[in-house]
This record gives structure tokens, sequence and C-alpha cells, in this order.
């Protein structure tokens, strides 16, 4: 497994604005997954954070919303930009720590709140 | 296109009664399944997995499920709930030729577990 860290736990912010949530892991991995967990849904993969490269989006999220990086082996950022109330949400950093993507397991960070007014 | 289907909004046992949270699913190829829980304020947390061999998976805590490729299910059970049990529980299913890691979640079965 890996111990994940995100920077904030929670925030509250304004329309308009941005806020940019980081994501530490203790170890290297090989794949890292910024997910959505909208109030009272389930969890909606939002990117994959490639290393060296740019993320790789799913369907119905862009790049101009949710800018990414990955720096490293170790540290990932997801960005939320020009926030809505539709924005607020848990976001969550996953990691896969194998080199098998399709079995291996993937670990949650404890999330980020965001609350948008 | 993959799905995850938790029919139960909240399963609501006794402490000491088995309980079970049901998942079933929908994938093109070959299924791997898993099981996470969500305490409150806190992220997921793995319980276990099916990748292939046995159909019946042990994790941590004391749960288990059983995959059942004719019912498309993924049940999780314990033998005897504890109050420390009651959380969130998704399920997710990621199809075996994927080549991406994404998983597909349920949308999550609250479970109560009263003493």
């Amino acid at each position: 497994s890996a111990v994940i860290s995100q920077k904030p736990s929670r925030d509250i912010c304004q329309r308009g604005t941005s806020l940019t949530i980081q994501c530490q892991v203790d170890s290297q991995v090989t794949m890292m997954f910024w997910y959505r967990q909208q109030p009272g849904q389930s969890l909606t993969l939002i990117a994959t954070a490639n290393q060296g490269s740019e993320a790789t989006y799913e369907s119905g999220f862009v790049i101009d919303k949710f800018p990414i990086s990955r720096p490293n082996l170790t540290f990932s950022t997801l960005t939320v930009s020009n926030m809505s109330p539709e924005d607020s949400s848990i976001y969550l950093c996953s990691v896969s720590t194998g080199t098998r993507i399709s079995t291996d397991t993937q670990y949650f960070g404890p999330g980020t709140r965001l609350t948008v007014l | 296109a993959q799905s995850v289907a938790q029919p139960e909004d909240q399963v609501n046992v006794a402490e000491g009664n088995p309980l079970t949270v049901k998942c079933t699913y929908s994938v093109s190829g070959n299924p791997y399944l898993f099981w996470y829980v969500q305490y409150p304020n806190r992220g997921l947390q793995f319980l276990l997995k099916y990748i292939t061999g046995d159909n019946l998976v042990k994790g941590s805590y004391g749960f288990e499920a059983e995959f059942n490729k004719s019912q498309t299910s993924f049940h999780l059970k314990k033998p005897s709930a504890l109050v420390s049990d009651s959380a969130l529980y998704f399920c997710a299913v990621r199809d075996a030729s994927s080549n991406t890691g994404k998983l597909i979640f349920g949308q999550g079965t609250t479970l109560q577990v009263k003493p």
C-alpha cells in the first residue's frame, strides 16, 4: 500500500476563484488518479495524472477546468478553475503502486472537501 | 459500457448478525472487482478484490466477498457485524482488458449496525 496525504483537507471558496489541491505519496508510484465525489454521489474519475506528460481526461472533464500537474513520481496537483457551486465536492487522489495496471489495487487519499459559495 | 449497481441505499443489521451488501456489475470482458469502505470525513479504504482463482475472497476486518459469474454479482459479507462496521461501502469494477486503471464505482451502500 501507500501513505497518501492531501492538502488542503477542506476549503470554502468564492465562485470564480481557483483552488489547487496537492497530493503527496510516501513512495514512488506508477499511476496517480483524481476522482470527484459529489454530495451523496459515487466517485467519478476526472483524469489520470501521467508523470512527465499531459494528464488523460475522462469524458466530461477538460484541462481548462481541471488542470493537473505531475512533476515527479510522488506528487500531483489538481486545480479546480473558475469555480461554481456545482464544483462543491470531495476530490480524492488515488495511486496504483504495482506494475500491472489492470489488476493493481488503487489506494486513496483522505480527500479534499470543497465548498463553493 | 461498464457499470456497477448497488441496489440498496442502506442496509440495517443488528450487532452480531451476519451482513450482506449487494453488488452486481456489467463489463464487456472479464471483471476485476473491488470493495472499498468510507468512514465519515475519511478517504476510501481498500477491503478486498477479486482478480482470478477462488470465488470466495477474504479481506480486511473479517470481510469476505463471493464472485458469482453467472449472476454477475460480487456481494460483500461478514459473519458477525460490529457497530464499528457502520460506514459507506463502495463496490467497483474494472474491465480486465483495461490499460487505464479506471475504476467504475457503484452508488454506495450505507451500512448501519445497531447495538
